[in-house]
C-alpha cells in the first residue's frame, strides 16, 4: 500500500498568514493527489485535485503543487473559517489512502 | 442538485452484522463509481470499498476483505455497504462517496453526511 505522511500533524498560525502542509508518498503517484478539508462533524470537501487544480467554488487562496513523491498545500492568508483539519489522498493505486490530517488552528 | 443520504447505521456487537445504504440523487447513478470512506472517532479518513458502474467490479481495503461486500442498484440509485463478522476497530462514522468524473474513482468530490457504526458489546 502506498503511504501518504503528512507534516505538521498540527499547526497554529495568526489569521493573513501563510500556511504550508506537506504530504510525502511512499511511492511516486504521479499527479494523482488530491486535498480534502475537514470541519468538526462534517463530511470532507473536496479542495484541491491532481495536485493543482482547484475545485469550484473554493476560494483562490488555497493551492497545491509538487510531483512524484512530494507535495505541498498551501493557504495564502489563512482566514477564520479554514479552521480544520486538511487531509491528502493519493488515487494512483488501490487502497486509495489518506494522509493522517494537518489540524489548523488559529494563534 | 447532487444527494448522498446513507442509512443503516447503529449498535452491533462484535461478530454481528450490519447494511449500510446510500440513496443518491440528482445525478446519473450508473455513470459513476461509487465509494465508501470511514472514519473512526477521533481519527483519520480510510477508504473501505468501490464499486464500478456497472457493479462487475469491486475493490477493498484489506482489513475488510472477505467480510465487507459492496452493491449497488443501479435501477434504485443505491448503493449498500453489507458488513459481516464486525470487529470493534470497524466503529467509524461511513460515509458514502461520487467520484467527481464519471471515469476514475478516486476523486471524492461528493459525500453524504455519514452514518455512525458502533461495534460494542
Amino acid at each position: 500500500d502506498i503511504q501518504m505522511t503528512q507534516s505538521p500533524s498540527s499547526l497554529s498560525a495568526s489569521v493573513g498568514d501563510r500556511v504550508t502542509i506537506t504530504c510525502q508518498a511512499t511511492h511516486h503517484i504521479s499527479n494523482y493527489l488530491n486535498w480534502y478539508q475537514q470541519k468538526p462533524r462534517k463530511a470532507p470537501k473536496l479542495l484541491i485535485y491532481d495536485v493543482s487544480n482547484l475545485e469550484t467554488g473554493v476560494p483562490s487562496r488555497f493551492s497545491g503543487s509538487g510531483s512524484g513523491t512530494h507535495f505541498t498545500f498551501t493557504i495564502t492568508s489563512l482566514q477564520p473559517e479554514d479552521i480544520a483539519t486538511y487531509y491528502c489522498q493519493q488515487y494512483d493505486d488501490l487502497p486509495y489512502t489518506f494522509g493522517q490530517g494537518t489540524k489548523v488552528e488559529i494563534k | 442538485e447532487v444527494q448522498l443520504v446513507e442509512s443503516g447505521g447503529g449498535l452491533v456487537q462484535p461478530g454481528g452484522s450490519l447494511r449500510l445504504s446510500c440513496a443518491a440523487s440528482g445525478f446519473t447513478f450508473e455513470s459513476y463509481w461509487m465509494n465508501w470512506v470511514r472514519q473512526a472517532p477521533g481519527k483519520g479518513l480510510e477508504w473501505v470499498a468501490n464499486i464500478k458502474q456497472d457493479g462487475s467490479e469491486q475493490y477493498y481495503v484489506d482489513s475488510v476483505k472477505g467480510r465487507f461486500t459492496i452493491a449497488r442498484d443501479n435501477a434504485k440509485s443505491a448503493l449498500h455497504l453489507q458488513m459481516n463478522s464486525l470487529r470493534t476497530e470497524d466503529t467509524a462514522v461511513y460515509y458514502c462517496a461520487r467520484s467527481l468524473f464519471n471515469y476514475g474513482s478516486g476523486i471524492f468530490r461528493y459525500w453524504g453526511q455519514g452514518t455512525l457504526v458502533t461495534v460494542s458489546s
